[in-house]
């Protein structure tokens, strides 16, 4: 049983550019949900996926953007990089709704230079 | 928004030692998770215990709702256990899926 999975898992961007990132959910699970972890601190909500439509969000920008696709998978999008979104991105996958157990990818580490 | 704080910041044992780490909640909750996050940056569930006691191995669990407080417990600490120990809650009520997390417990186990 696969569990969560994300790539890639390092990137380098320059101030400016775009970048996408991926995650396929556990399988049997419907919703995914994005976090940004900078160093030394706790992940923080970025926005959650179900039923391809963006369901809930954290306080990030619109430069933040995602998807979800008929298979589950999603994609977040970065544009116009800022120094400050070097972090780690993780991925949650869970079953629909705010009570069940969110299980998490091995993250993509993003550094704009 | 609903607030979590972990307590202590950062502890030290020695190999054998017990621990416990504690997590407040400002909120009531239907969710609270307690991961383990190795040097890589993954994020492994320990458990999800939004009420009640659970216990897994050495480790085990205990969030009293009521009193908005969660407890993990460490026993017979090894230098794996060594990370970074995070309490996330989901509050209850509403649309809301989330997970908001505390700052974490940096733990170092020496042999």
């Amino acid at each position: 049983d696969a569990g969560v999975t994300q790539s890639p898992t390092h990137l380098i961007k320059t101030r400016g550019q775009q970048v996408t990132l991926r995650c396929s959910p556990k399988s049997g699970h419907d919703t995914v949900s994005w976090y940004q972890q900078a160093l030394g601190q706790g992940p923080q909500f970025i926005f959650q996926y179900y039923e391809e439509e963006e369901r809930q969000r954290g306080n990030f920008p619109d430069r933040f953007s995602g998807h979800q696709f008929p298979n589950y998978s999603s994609e977040l999008n970065v544009n116009a990089l800022l120094l400050g979104d070097s972090a780690l991105y993780l991925c949650a996958s869970s079953l629909n709704g705010g009570t069940y157990e969110q299980y998490f990818g091995p993250g993509t580490r993003l550094t704009v230079t | 928004g609903i607030q979590v704080e972990q307590s202590p910041p950062d502890l030290i044992l020695q190999e054998g030692a017990n621990s416990t780490l504690r997590c407040n909640f400002s909120d009531s909750v239907n969710n609270l998770q307690w991961f383990h996050q190795n040097p890589w940056g993954q994020l492994i569930n320990l458990f999800y215990i939004p009420s009640g006691t659970k216990q897994n191995g050495r480790l085990s669990a205990t969030t009293v709702a009521t009193e908005r407080y969660s407890l993990l417990y460490i026993s017979s600490s090894q230098t794996t256990d060594s990370g970074v120990y995070f309490c996330a809650v989901a509050r209850s009520g509403g649309s809301n899926y989330k997970l908001t997390f505390g700052k974490g417990t940096l733990l170092t186990v020496n042999p």
